[in-house]
């Protein structure tokens, strides 16, 4: 079992909506989340960064943490097609390491 | 990306024969990592540093090693590069440990 889990996707979606990007850890020791979003042939890119429990929001973004289940989400609002991409979430382990999940690629249709 | 270049962008390499993939800082970062990215797994870490001449294995090490002579500068290498190293090599970089990491805009190497 990886400790990081993502649906690949694709997750298609129309311009303007509301979409939930989801991810499974398994090691309660995690302590930071992050989110990452690549574009193709591209590096990733830090979207969101949180510490343990709670929901932060970063204009149309927000992530939200519930360690008691190890679930991590990034929620989108107003979805527009330049945020189609790979979304990567990443908590840090207990050496400070990142342990990045395979992605869920968004497809954002206009 | 700004402040982490890495060089080369693309090389195709025959089997067997040594590869130095290069990352260079201008952020004066402590702390640079090389990950591999491959389809189904993600980005996986080979090695890190967190200071001239300290350096870590990662999580896929073998088959790699690195260098960092230099605060900005560190290099990987692929001692005998095999088909199975082919792949997009991304290098970070995180002024502290619990930051957030940036990433470059990686290398894609072909072993043939």
């Amino acid at each position: 079992q990886k400790e990081v889990e993502q649906d690949p996707g694709p997750l298609s979606v129309p311009e303007g909506a509301i979409v939930s990007l989801n991810c499974t850890y398994s090691n309660s020791a995690f302590q930071y989340f992050m989110w990452y979003r690549q574009y193709s042939r591209k590096g990733p890119e830090l979207l969101m960064y949180t510490y343990s429990s709670g929901n932060k929001e970063d204009g149309r973004f927000t992530a939200q943490v519930d360690k008691s289940s190890k679930y991590i989400s990034l929620f989108i609002r107003d979805s527009q097609p330049s945020d189609s991409a790979t979304y990567l979430c990443a908590p840090m382990d207990s050496s400070y390491k990142l342990i990045f999940g395979s992605g869920t690629r968004l497809l954002v249709r206009p | 990306d700004a402040g982490i270049t890495q060089s080369p962008r693309h090389k195709v390499t025959e089997t067997g024969t040594p590869v130095t993939l290069r990352c260079h800082q201008t952020e004066n970062h402590r702390y640079m990592y090389w990950y591999r990215q491959d389809p189904g797994h993600g980005l996986r870490l080979i090695h890190y540093s967190y200071g001239v001449k300290d350096t870590d294995k990662g999580e896929v090490s073998d088959g790699y090693s690195v260098s960092r002579s230099k605060t900005e500068d560190f290099l990987l290498t692929l001692e005998s590069a095999t088909s199975s190293q082919t792949s997009v090599y991304f290098c970070a970089i995180s002024e502290d440990r619990d930051d957030g990491y940036t990433f470059g805009s990686g290398t894609r190497l072909t072993v043939v």
